[in-house]
């Protein structure tokens, strides 16, 4: 069936370092992406999203890329910090499911001092 | 900008007692509203979606239910809550718009209702 998942589950890295989080996504219909970052005992915050028509979008220290030969996608964090301690959560949206996202298992991210 | 209110943050009950979940939403008129639950350590399930009052999708056939009396108000309910029943559960509400295809609005979520269903 459809689904979103994450290749792995955790990601240690060390402060400063550079994080990447991948997702796979097996709906070449996806036309909307969205990841998410939930901290503990909270909602999940919006980071950063790309439609499909695009292969790569900035933000502040994130950048997004978008494979959809491969239906890849991945949020790149730079300088990471302690701060960004959390699950990263990708999602996606395609126009025939009307406005409801489906979520992937989520990447617990923990920064190293 | 829009803010979604969720209460109470923590919540136990016992097998068979009802349940009452409240959301409410701010900075926006006639928003999309959605109740999910995230099970520990994983992914959020859509549970309901709703683009208008009285209007209500469920996703997946349950033991809970959802209203939606007001244009900024959404409730999940249960008469008789089950072990199952018990997780996090979260409201989200994206702006109007995105049930027509305008999707480029994302969805904003409140911090949640811990339910622990003993």
């Amino acid at each position: 069936g459809e689904s979103v998942g994450l290749h792995l589950p955790t990601l240690s890295v060390q402060e400063g370092d550079n994080s990447i989080i991948n997702c796979a996504y097996s709906n070449s219909a996806s036309d909307y992406f969205i990841w998410y970052k939930q901290e503990s005992g909270k909602g999940p915050q919006f980071i950063i999203d790309i439609r499909s028509n695009m292969d790569k979008r900035q933000g502040q220290r994130v950048t997004v890329l978008l494979n959809k030969t491969v239906k890849h996608l991945s949020l790149q964090i730079a300088a990471t910090q302690p701060g960004d301690s959390a699950v990263y959560f990708c999602a996606e949206m395609r126009e025939t499911s009307g406005s409801r996202l489906t979520f992937g298992e989520g990447t617990q991210l923990t920064v190293n001092p | 900008s829009q803010t979604i209110h969720q209460w109470p943050a923590t919540l136990v009950q016992p097998v068979g007692s009802p349940l009452s979940l409240e959301c409410t939403v701010e900075g926006t008129s006639n928003p999309n509203l959605y109740w999910y639950r995230q099970a520990a350590g994983r992914g959020l399930q859509l549970l309901f979606y709703s683009v208008g009052i009285g209007q209500i999708s469920s996703e997946v056939p349950q033991n809970l239910s959802a209203s939606r009396p007001q244009d900024r108000q959404f409730i999940l309910s249960s008469k008789k809550l089950l072990l199952s029943d018990s997780g996090f559960y979260l409201c989200a509400g994206s702006p109007a718009g995105v049930a027509q295809g305008v999707y480029n609005s994302p969805l904003h979520f409140g911090n949640g209702t811990r339910l622990t269903v003993t």
